[in-house]
Formats: structure tokens, sequence, C-alpha cells
């Protein structure tokens, strides 16, 4: 596609329950990576893909976040047992190939925990 | 650890003036750095990078930031502001690439254009 698309782009869901956060990023984009902007705070990394491995997760919060690039394109990530800390804005990003400077963001999923 | 320093959650400036957002990075290499801007529900906009090649960068919507290695600061400018340009604004710092592309951010700063 033209962008990164990412959807759904608000969800909420209540405390203790399994969420999955889709992005599709630039078609022939082989680096794709996920952040996670809290409220008045900057983007902070969570994980990163090249191709349908991921190389670099060394931000994920804890085991209850994992996330999939099973063919190389489409990313999902996951939460288990949502806690109300989980609350914030998940951006994707995905770059022509690793170590590309500047990346493409898509416009987030807003999650929201209650 | 890399980080990135932004000096300023908000600033205000009339319609007109110059625009001044600070940054400053902590690391004796050279990296590579960003700015980017958020508006409102919307995602990330790249409006310049800086690579190691000029050190004065021009960017989208009359922006500009230089790069200054002896102050480890990339600062971005713009001579006259305009309402338009209220938003988020985000510096941000890349060390290298493979699988150290990752990129860290600064808190941000919001940026107000009065009348």
């Amino acid at each position: 596609g033209a962008g990164v698309s990412q959807t759904p782009s608000n969800k909420v869901t209540e405390k203790g329950k399994y969420v999955e956060l889709r992005c599709d990023p630039i078609s022939g984009h082989t680096a794709l990576y996920w952040y996670r902007q809290s409220l008045g705070q900057g983007p902070e990394f969570l994980i990163y893909f090249q191709g349908t491995g991921a190389a670099d997760d060394s931000g994920l919060p804890n085991d209850r976040f994992f996330a999939v690039r099973p063919e190389g394109s489409v990313s999902t990530l996951k939460i288990q047992r949502t806690e109300r800390g989980d609350s914030a804005v998940y951006l994707c990003a995905s770059s022509l190939r690793p170590g590309d400077t500047g990346y493409t963001f898509g416009s987030g999923t807003r999650l929201t925990v209650v | 650890a890399q980080s990135v320093t932004q000096l300023g959650s908000h600033v205000s400036v009339s319609e007109g003036a110059l625009v001044l957002l600070r940054c400053n990075y902590s690391s004796s290499v050279p990296p590579y750095l960003f700015w980017y801007v958020q508006y409102p529900n919307q995602g990330l906009q790249l409006l310049l990078k800086y690579t190691s090649a000029a050190t004065l960068v021009k960017g989208i919507n009359g922006f500009e930031a230089e790069f200054k290695k002896s102050e480890t600061s990339f600062h971005l400018t713009k001579p006259s502001a305009h309402m338009s340009d209220a938003a988020e604004y985000f510096c941000a710092v890349n060390y290298g690439t493979g699988t150290a592309s990752k990129l860290t951010f600064g808190t941000g700063t919001r940026l107000q254009v009065t009348l």
C-alpha cells in the first residue's frame, strides 16, 4: 500500500482480556518496528523484525507481549491478560531495509484498557 | 546508553516569530539524528534527518536543523512560525545499522503558535 496501515485505529478492552493489533507495512519493506507511546511521552521501542524474524525484541516489557510476522509482511502485536498500564498508542513503522534512516510510521492504534 | 534530551516540554511563539526547539544527544560517536512532527491523533511524520553529510539539514515545511558535534546538539529552527506548525515535535537518534537501527526518542516538545 501507499503507507503503513494499522488496524484498528482504536481499541477498548477490559482488563485481563487478550488483544491483537495489526500492522500492514509499505509493500516491499523488509524491516518493521513496533513502538509504544504513552500519554505525554515519546515513542518507546518494543520490537524490530527483519523479514520474518524478530531481530531485536529487547523493548517488550514482559512476556504478556509478543509479536509475529509470519510471511515477512503483515505483523501482529499480541497482548495477553491486558492491564490498565498497557493503555497507550501502539505505533508501527517500516523501512525498505534494516538500517534505513527515517522510516515511515503508521497512524497508530490507541489501546484503552478499562 | 543512547539518550536524547529535549529542553522544554512546551514552547509558545507568536505567528511570524522564530521557532527554536532544542535537542541534545549523548554520545561520543556521531549518530543519525531525526526530527519528527506529530499532529493530534496522527502518526509521526519525518521533518528532516542528519546522516553524516551536510551539518545543516533542510526539511519540509521550512524547517531546518544544524548538527553541532562540539555541543552534541541538533536544534530545530524555522524563521517564521505559522499557525499550522502547532504540533508535537520529537527528536530521535539512531546509532547504527542492522539490529541497531531502532530509534530512541526524546520526550517531545509541544509547539503552540499564537496570533
